[in-house]
């Protein structure tokens, strides 16, 4: 059974701090890794999708990177705002069904 | 373009009671899935539709049912309500089932059982 683990759950960092956001998960045959933004009571922005054959993706001040033999994803936040507050989650999609299966989350604060 | 769209935004119900949540799915996308969000929890898969059938269940009761309609909008239906299925229900959209694409969420309907 594929579990999805995020560590750690929470993080409060000042405004300009370079970040490192993560996750693990139990079964390497997945098709793909995304990441997710929440903010409170509302739903889910994609940051960042990963194939099963890639290893890292970038967006603007973001990075994730794959390694799926060992079974962890890295999220990596560059130059931190107060704007990046929020929820990251961290979902894979196995490679034997069509859902996605979720962690927990990491609740980030950002102050100025 | 309109993305995922949700409704109600939120709703009250009491146990015992039935509730249907509704969803509209990204223009162009034709596959739909629901997921319930506990406090503080991710989101859990509850089912997803594709050509106006059920394609796959994740582990939630026969309480839960859905319906998706020829426009590919779907319909969640929760009887027999709990306290325990207080959440945030989300609806995710894609096209197709392969996963190449992104799945687009909407913003949810909060769910609070009295």
């Amino acid at each position: 059974k594929q579990e999805v683990t995020q560590i750690p759950a929470a993080l409060s960092v000042p405004e300009g701090e370079n970040l490192v956001l993560n996750c693990s998960f139990t079964d390497s045959a997945i098709y793909n890794l995304q990441w997710f933004r929440q903010d409170p009571g509302k739903g889910l922005t994609s940051l960042l999708l990963i194939q099963s054959s890639q290893r890292e993706q970038t967006s603007g001040r973001l990075n994730a990177s794959l390694d799926k033999s060992s079974g962890r994803s890295t999220l990596y936040i560059a130059a931190s705002q107060p704007g990046d507050s929020a929820t990251y989650l961290c979902a894979v999609a196995p490679g034997d069904t069509d859902k996605l299966i979720f962690g927990t989350g990491t609740r980030l604060q950002v102050f100025p | 373009d309109a993305g995922v769209t949700q409704s109600p935004t939120h709703l009250i119900k009491t146990r015992g009671q039935q509730v249907t949540l509704r969803c509209s799915p990204k223009s162009g996308h034709d596959t739909v899935s629901w997921y319930q969000q506990a406090l503080g929890q991710g989101p859990q898969f509850i089912f997803q539709y594709y050509e106006e059938e059920e394609r796959q269940r994740g582990n939630f009761p026969d309480r839960f049912s859905g319906h998706q309609f020829p426009n590919y909008s779907s319909e969640l239906n929760v009887n027999a309500l709990l306290l325990g299925d207080s959440a945030l229900y989300l609806c995710a959209s894609s096209f197709g089932t392969g996963w190449t694409d992104t799945q687009y969420f909407g913003p949810g309907t909060r769910l609070t059982v009295l």
